[in-house]
């Protein structure tokens, strides 16, 4: 049974581009959730979707970024117009249900670089 | 802002040593409190997800201890062993802060032989 899995694992990008960093949740698992580590820092939500619908977006960043999840396919996070703080770890995890009495199921990361 | 502090950041031991470390939270609307193994160069792995004030749990010779009207949580590692180095992340759930998990920074773990 795969787990979480994220691509690409690393991704370098130039200040002003587009940044497209993809989960695919374990099987059967619904819910997914975004974090974003930064250098010297813990990891902090992002974003929590379930298919189809956004369900707390409220630490994803007001301007340049957005997540969404489709009914087929993995879930997607972009970032538009780069800029050099947005380098950092960036890790999705998947639940079964979206019950916080639940583990989360952590992919290995896409870490994002930008220069 | 809701806070979740671990202690100590870094610990080093020898093999066989036992050790623990804290992690501190907001008591006031708690919901679980969950503990995580992060190996260098893999994923978070789960490790405990606990509720209940009192609740004590464990794997192998990790087990972990909640008081959620103090608001700390102890992890326990008995008889440390290499393969046991890691970092350890504790993260909480709020009642009222929507649906995010809280991380705290974690405590990185290094067990010589």
């Amino acid at each position: 049974n795969a787990g979480v899995m994220q691509n690409p694992r690393h991704l370098v990008r130039r200040r002003g581009q587009e940044a497209r960093l993809r989960c695919s949740p374990m099987k059967g698992h619904s819910h997914v959730y975004w974090y974003r580590q930064l250098p010297e820092e813990g990891l902090k939500f992002m974003v929590y979707l379930q298919k189809e619908n956004i369900i707390d977006e409220s630490g994803m960043p007001k301007e340049r970024f957005s997540a969404e999840f489709p009914k087929e396919g993995p879930s997607i996070l972009r970032i538009q117009q780069v800029v050099r703080g947005d380098s950092a770890a960036y890790f999705c995890a998947s639940s079964p249900f979206g019950q916080v009495g639940q583990p989360q199921h952590f992919g290995d990361g896409t870490r994002l670089s930008i220069l | 802002i809701l806070n979740v502090e671990q202690s100590p950041q870094s610990l080093h031991v020898q093999e066989g040593d036992s050790t623990n470390f804290t992690c501190s939270f907001p008591s006031s609307n708690f919901y679980a409190l969950h503990w995580y193994r992060w190996e260098t160069a893999k994923s978070p792995e789960a490790l405990f997800v606990m509720t209940l004030n009192g609740d004590e749990k464990k794997k192998g010779q990790i087990s972990a201890t909640l008081n959620t009207k103090e608001g700390y949580s102890y992890l326990y590692i008995k008889g440390s062993q290499p393969e046991d180095s890691a970092t350890y992340l504790c993260a909480f759930f709020d009642n009222q802060a929507g649906t995010a998990l809280i991380f705290g920074k974690g405590t990185t773990l290094s067990v010589s032989s």
